[in-house]
């Protein structure tokens, strides 16, 4: 079964780093793209950053939001794509969700969610 | 950035009922669009993708329509696990962006 699992989130003051993990099953994580996306309180969806597949060199986008202050990875060792968030503003606080995104689909597969607080 | 719109932002429909929600994006995307399901305190489920194609597992009764810069979810027949609230977005240029998002209330 392909199953993805964050974890890392928790409470965080203003200008804190925080990592979260996303760990695949059922799958090899370097063979897809894998999204990140975001959703604050009572709030919609929002896509936050993508890791492309170690086909395509594991480039990365991101939306203009965490630019500069979020960066995707992969280990391919522990089958995990990692969210490193820096510079952690209150507009940050949401669940966040990785998904995975196979060539000419997307988003097909997601993880249950980790919360990220960030308050002082 | 391209913009998402959906309409209605809200609906109110009884079982059995034939539901359509719109998404509207602000430039041609072809038929780079994705439809998603989202339940109160769960994961999005990814329901169409491709504008038309069904993700594994999904049953017929949702199908997507459109292409360029209109298009349409329908539920031909709507059952109780399908209130919730209904998700487009976009994927032909970054940033990916969703729309606002319809709920799909009981009547």
């Amino acid at each position: 079964e392909v199953q993805l699992v964050e974890s890392g989130g928790g409470s965080v003051q203003p200008g804190g780093s925080l990592r979260l993990s996303c760990a695949a099953s059922g799958y090899i994580v370097s063979d897809h793209h894998t999204d990140w996306v975001r959703q604050a309180p009572g709030k919609g969806l929002e896509w936050i950053g993508r890791t492309r597949n170690k086909a395509r060199g594991y480039t990365t986008e991101y939306a203009a939001s965490v630019e500069g202050r979020f960066t995707i990875s992969t280990d391919e060792s522990k089958n995990s794509v990692y969210l490193q968030m820096n510079s952690l503003k209150i507009d940050d606080t949401a669940v966040y969700y990785c998904s995975r995104s196979p060539n000419g689909n997307i988003e097909d597969v997601w993880g249950q969610g980790t919360l990220v607080a960030v308050s002082s | 950035e391209i913009q998402m719109t959906q309409s209605p932002s809200s609906l109110s429909a009884s079982v059995g009922d034939r539901v359509t929600i719109t998404c509207r994006a602000s430039q041609g995307i072809a038929n780079s669009l994705a439809w998603f399901q989202q339940k109160p305190g769960k994961a999005p489920k990814s329901l169409i993708y491709a504008t038309s194609r069904l993700q594994s597992g999904v049953p017929s009764k949702f199908s997507g329509s459109g292409s360029g810069t209109d298009f349409t979810l329908t539920i031909s027949s709507l059952q109780p696990e399908d209130f919730a609230t209904y998700y487009c977005q976009q994927y032909i240029t970054y940033p990916f962006t969703f729309g606002p998002g319809t709920k799909v209330e009981i009547k």
